[in-house]
This record gives structure tokens, C-alpha cells and sequence, in this order.
């Protein structure tokens, strides 16, 4: 099976960087991606990492280590407007088969 | 605005009753993905189908099903609902099976069964 594990709350100030970690265990991986979600929402696509290495976005950043199973985004410069939940989620794709197996997601909260 | 459409926004219904979510992917899109929400269990895939044909399922009931039309617009199905199926319903698309990494969301179907 595939699971996805990140911390369910982070707080950061304006202005400040913050990181959101995701570990995966999964079969047959073959890239992370981030998607953003506001209260009342639909999630949004923000990143994929299929390589290892740092992928860059304007203000957020996202990583990804294969052989750690492990990936993060990075938000700088952080305003208010990025207080939302931040999903990791794993492909299952290939063959037959493709869809996403979504983290429970990070809630950000941006203080003044 | 993702390009995916879903009707309706809100769903009030009562419990054994039977309801359809419809949405429309973005033009192009061939697949088309169902994902259920709740405030304690995220985002959960429901079901996946490719020009027509299911090509994935997840943690979905026997008691929902879905569908792909010709023209691509898909339609979930869900009946015999029980408080428990109280969620959001989002549906997302992307151009192919191997762009599954990038999906874009339609606005979601808010369902409350009383």
C-alpha cells in the first residue's frame, strides 16, 4: 500500500520562510506533488518532483530525495494569503492505472 | 478557475435517498478523477476513468458508482446514503494517465444527508 505522513499544523509570521516535510512509503513511486487548498476550497496543483533536487516556483520551492523517501516545500516570503492546507501526494500511475494517494495535509497558519 | 465545472454546488438530501454529482473536465482532458472529503479523513480517491473506460478505484462503496460519457463528462452516483457520506465531493482532471501528478479540481459538490 502507500501512505504519505506530514505534520497537520504549522504557524509562521509574514514574512518568514516556513518548510512542510513529507515521508512517503509507497510501491512503484514515481513523483511527489504539492497541491493548496483554502478553506472552502479545491486544492490546486503547485509542484512536481519526479528527479531529486530542488524545483522552484517563484516563492515556493519543492525537494524531493528518492532514496530517503522524503520531500518538502518550501514557502518564502510568506503573506497571509498563503494560510491554507498543503498536500503531498504520490502517483500511482503507470500501466493501466493513474491517480494520486493525497497526504491528510499540513494547515498553515500565517500570522500578522 | 480550473476549467472544471460540477453541479450541483450544494446537495441537501435525506438518509437512503440517491444522488448524481456531475462534472465536466477541462477541455482536452481525458481523465477524470472523483476524490471524497471530510474533515477527518482529507482527500480520499474514489474512482478514476480515462476516455470512458475506469482505470483505478480506491476506497469507494458498493453502494457509489460512476461513470464516463462520450463526451467525457462523468457523473458519480451515489445511493443508499447514510449520514457518513455527509462530504465534499471533488472531481479533477488531467490530459492523460501520465499526467496524473498535475490534476485540476472542479469546485466541488457540498453533500449533507440528514
Amino acid at each position: 500500500g502507500q501512505s504519505l505522513e506530514q505534520p497537520s499544523e504549522v504557524t509562521a509570521v509574514e514574512g518568514a520562510i516556513v518548510q512542510i516535510n513529507c515521508t512517503y512509503q509507497t510501491s512503484g513511486f514515481y513523483g511527489l506533488s504539492w497541491y493548496q487548498q483554502h478553506d472552502g476550497g479545491a486544492p490546486t496543483f503547485l509542484s512536481y518532483n519526479a528527479l531529486d533536487g530542488l524545483e522552484e516556483t517563484g516563492r515556493f520551492s519543492s525537494f524531493l530525495s528518492r532514496s530517503d523517501s522524503y520531500g518538502y516545500l518550501l514557502l518564502q516570503e510568506l503573506q497571509m494569503k498563503d494560510s491554507a492546507s498543503y498536500f503531498c501526494a504520490v502517483g500511482n500511475y503507470g500501466g493501466s492505472q493513474g491517480n494520486l494517494i493525497f497526504g491528510k495535509g499540513t494547515k498553515l497558519s500565517v500570522k500578522p | 478557475d480550473s476549467g472544471v465545472t460540477q453541479t450541483p454546488k450544494h446537495l441537501i438530501t435525506a438518509t437512503g435517498q440517491r444522488v448524481t454529482l456531475r462534472c465536466s473536465p477541462r477541455s482536452g482532458d481525458l481523465s477524470v478523477y472523483w476524490y471524497q472529503q471530510s474533515l477527518d479523513q482529507g482527500l480520499q480517491f474514489l474512482i478514476q476513468y480515462y476516455n470512458g473506460e475506469e482505470r483505478a478505484k480506491g476506497n469507494i462503496l458498493e453502494r457509489f458508482s460512476a461513470q464516463q460519457f462520450p463526451d467525457l463528462h462523468s457523473e458519480l452516483n451515489l445511493s443508499s446514503l447514510e449520514l457518513g457520506d455527509s462530504a465534499l465531493y471533488f472531481c479533477a482532471s488531467s490530459v492523460d494517465q501520465g499526467s496524473s501528478y498535475e490534476q485540476y479540481f472542479g469546485p466541488g459538490t457540498r453533500l449533507t444527508v440528514t
